[in-house]
């Protein structure tokens, strides 16, 4: 079964530094890949996504991810951060081919940009 | 304008009570999904929809019941048969299963 891996539960960034949140899954072929961010009490916006083509992709606010199929990662990152990028943010996944029940998400990890 | 709404956005649950949540949807999306959301869990899929008058079951669809009866609306019931209802419920929808999903703002479900 497919599954998607966050390391860190929780980061902690000064406004202004740069961030990289990580993402693995586990996958036999190459899978759809998104990120999404989640404000408190709020659903998820997507930031962007990966189907083919350029593995770096860049998304919204500032944001851009790099899809490495050596090491069935997809990591988001950007270069200096806001004190409103503070936020829950989701790695998700689909089979190429379709999955019936949509995305595979991870459990997520929590940004916290300290002034 | 084009989105997904749930109402109500919070909800009070008695001890052996039945409540609905709405998801209503206007972006012309064949498929329709619910998720849990407990701290430090992620989502967790409930039930899911492809298309009207089909819905399958996902990770966690004890207690928990649906229908979609039109395209647009893809009701969750919680039953009195799910213990621990408290949590963050959100709606998704898509085009299709591969396809990016977009989400509600979400109910939040407390019990009284």
């Amino acid at each position: 079964a497919q599954s998607v891996t966050q390391p860190d539960i929780h980061i902690t960034v000064s406004e202004g530094a740069s961030l990289e949140l990580r993402c693995n899954y586990s996958y036999g072929a190459t899978p759809y890949l998104f990120w999404y961010v989640q404000s408190p009490g709020q659903g998820l916006q997507l930031l962007l996504k990966y189907f083919s083509g350029d593995t770096l992709v860049q998304g919204i606010k500032g944001f851009e991810a790099e899809f490495k199929r050596s090491q069935s990662s997809f990591n988001l990152r950007k270069p200096s951060v806001h004190w409103s990028d503070a936020a829950e943010y989701f790695c998700a996944v689909v089979p190429s081919g379709g999955g019936a029940d949509g995305l595979t998400f991870g459990k997520g990890t929590h940004l916290i940009i300290q002034p | 304008d084009g989105g997904i709404t749930q109402s109500p956005k919070y909800l009070f649950r008695k001890e052996g009570q039945n409540v609905t949540l709405s998801c209503e949807q206007n972006l012309n999306h064949d498929a329709m999904y619910w998720y849990r959301q407990d701290p430090g869990q992620g989502l967790r899929l409930i039930y899911y929809s492809q298309i009207v008058n089909d819905f399958q079951k996902g990770d966690i669809a004890e207690g928990y019941s649906v229908s979609r009866e039109k395209k647009e609306s893809f009701p969750l019931t919680v039953t009195s048969a799910q213990k621990n209802p408290t949590a963050f419920y959100l709606c998704a929808s898509s085009t299709g299963s591969t396809e990016t999903q977009y989400f509600g703002p979400g109910t939040r479900l407390l019990v009284l």
